[in-house]
């Protein structure tokens, strides 16, 4: 069935530091991929996305790469601030291609 | 107004009662999703709009759930005769088309 799932459940970094957050996806089919960050009592909030017909995408300070060949997907986040400190989740559009499939979440906590 | 709003932001229900949740999504929006996250979880799709169609509501986990959107603008999501394990934060996102959704803040049900 479809699926995304996360590698790591947490993950801990001092301020400043760079951040990879991974994430693998089962749908070889998916072609739209997007990445969500979720702070206590908020709903997701957009990152950045990107589509199955590229393989890195930049925002600011953040950078999505995509492995179509081993369906990985991932985030990374240049200097890492408190204010990054969430929930991250990776997400695949489903087989008919409107509704978003989420993976079960990165807890990023960044220290300063 | 600026995004998506949803109310009640917060709502306690006796097991067996009958709860009604609100979304006004973005003005303009054509598509309106309806997502369940329970505590620690990614968000769980249930059911999609566009327009005043509801298109799929295949994640929609008993016929207890109900969701409308008469007139293609806010939607409703009715959960009959609420049980325990209804207990969750109910996500109403929006968008254009299809893509990057946006999300409310959520309304956080529990059924005691």
């Amino acid at each position: 069935g479809e699926s995304v799932g996360l590698h790591l459940p947490t993950l801990s970094v001092q301020e400043g530091d760079n951040s990879i957050i991974n994430c693998a996806y089962s749908n070889s089919a998916s072609d739209y991929f997007i990445w969500y960050k979720q702070e206590s009592g908020k709903g997701p909030q957009f990152i950045i996305d990107i589509r199955s017909n590229m393989d890195k995408r930049q925002g600011q300070r953040v950078t999505v790469l995509l492995n179509k060949t081993v369906k990985h997907l991932s985030l990374q986040i240049a200097a890492t601030q408190p204010g990054d400190s969430a929930v991250y989740f990776c997400a695949e559009n489903d087989q008919a291609g409107t509704a978003l499939i989420f993976g079960k979440g990165t807890t990023l906590s960044v220290s300063s | 107004g600026a995004g998506v709003s949803q109310s009640p932001r917060y709502k306690v229900a006796k097991r067996g009662q009958d709860v009604a949740l609100r979304c006004d999504p973005i003005s303009g929006h054509v598509s309106l999703f309806w997502y369940q996250q329970a505590l620690g979880q990614g968000p769980e799709f249930l059911t999609y709009f566009q327009n005043e169609a509801q298109l799929d509501k295949s994640g929609l986990p008993s016929d207890r759930f109900f969701a409308e959107r008469p007139e293609g603008s806010v939607s409703t999501l009715k959960i009959q005769r609420t049980q325990q394990e209804d207990s969750a934060v109910y996500l109403c996102a929006s968008s254009e088309n299809t893509g990057e959704l946006f999300f409310g803040e959520g309304s956080r049900l529990t059924v005691l």
